[in-house]
């Protein structure tokens, strides 16, 4: 168990430019989910994953964000056009079935 | 989604217990109730999680009412360590989302 780990930790982009970022769960952890955590807020979903199948992603913040789960294993969260609204951290957390939540370390987004 | 309220914040002395409420009015009987807590810097982690029945962990024990609209986590002797906000979230029947609410920010006293 090696736990979540986001690539990469930390990302400067300018407003308008694309970033994505990158999840590996746990191995064999079938759940993914992603998350954006502002100062002093609690984390907000975005969307998850149950394997390969994307099952929630209405809650996704608009058409400029997407995400991926190719074959059920690492995961991608693309923001496009970036806006300096955008500017948060943005975690990713994995599990099994109902089980406990493992959280990565997060990766922290700044727009200028 | 089913909501879960608690207080924006609480304080504690150091080794003394906490108790920290959460309310879910609206639970459903196949949800399970979760604790997280997280600290500065870091993404959040697991503490307890229970159904019906109370919990106890190496971390902290969890007290689920009879009728399960609310629970209470609680902190037998409260360390510098345990500053941190706690987020206590629903988990439904097919998993879609944890949805977190705000938390409660704990504060230790020295």
């Amino acid at each position: 168990d090696t736990g979540v780990s986001q690539n990469p930790r930390h990302k400067i982009t300018k407003r308008g430019q694309n970033v994505t970022f990158r999840c590996d769960p746990i191995s064999e952890h079938n759940r993914l989910y992603w998350y954006r955590q502002t100062l002093g807020q609690g984390p907000e979903f975005l969307t998850y994953f149950q394997n390969e199948a994307q099952l929630e992603k209405s809650r996704l913040l608009s058409d400029r964000f997407s995400a991926e789960r190719p074959k059920g294993s690492f995961s991608t969260l693309e923001i496009q056009r970036t806006e300096q609204g955008d500017s948060a951290m943005y975690l990713c957390a994995s599990t099994r079935d109902r089980e406990k939540l493992f959280f990565g370390s997060g990766t922290q987004l700044s727009v200028l | 989604d089913a909501k879960t309220t608690q207080p924006n914040s609480m304080e504690s002395n150091e080794e003394e217990p906490v108790h920290l409420p959460c309310n879910h009015s609206t639970i459903s009987g196949t949800d399970y109730i979760h604790w997280y807590r997280q600290l500065p810097s870091q993404g959040p982690e697991y503490v307890i999680h229970g159904l019906t029945s109370n919990v106890n962990n190496r971390m902290a024990s969890l007290a689920i009412a009879e009728d399960r609209k609310s629970s209470t986590l609680i902190l037998h002797r409260a360390t510098l360590r345990d500053a941190a906000v706690y987020y206590c979230i629903l988990n439904g029947n097919y998993g879609q989302n944890f949805v977190f609410g705000p938390g409660t920010r704990l504060s230790v006293l020295p």
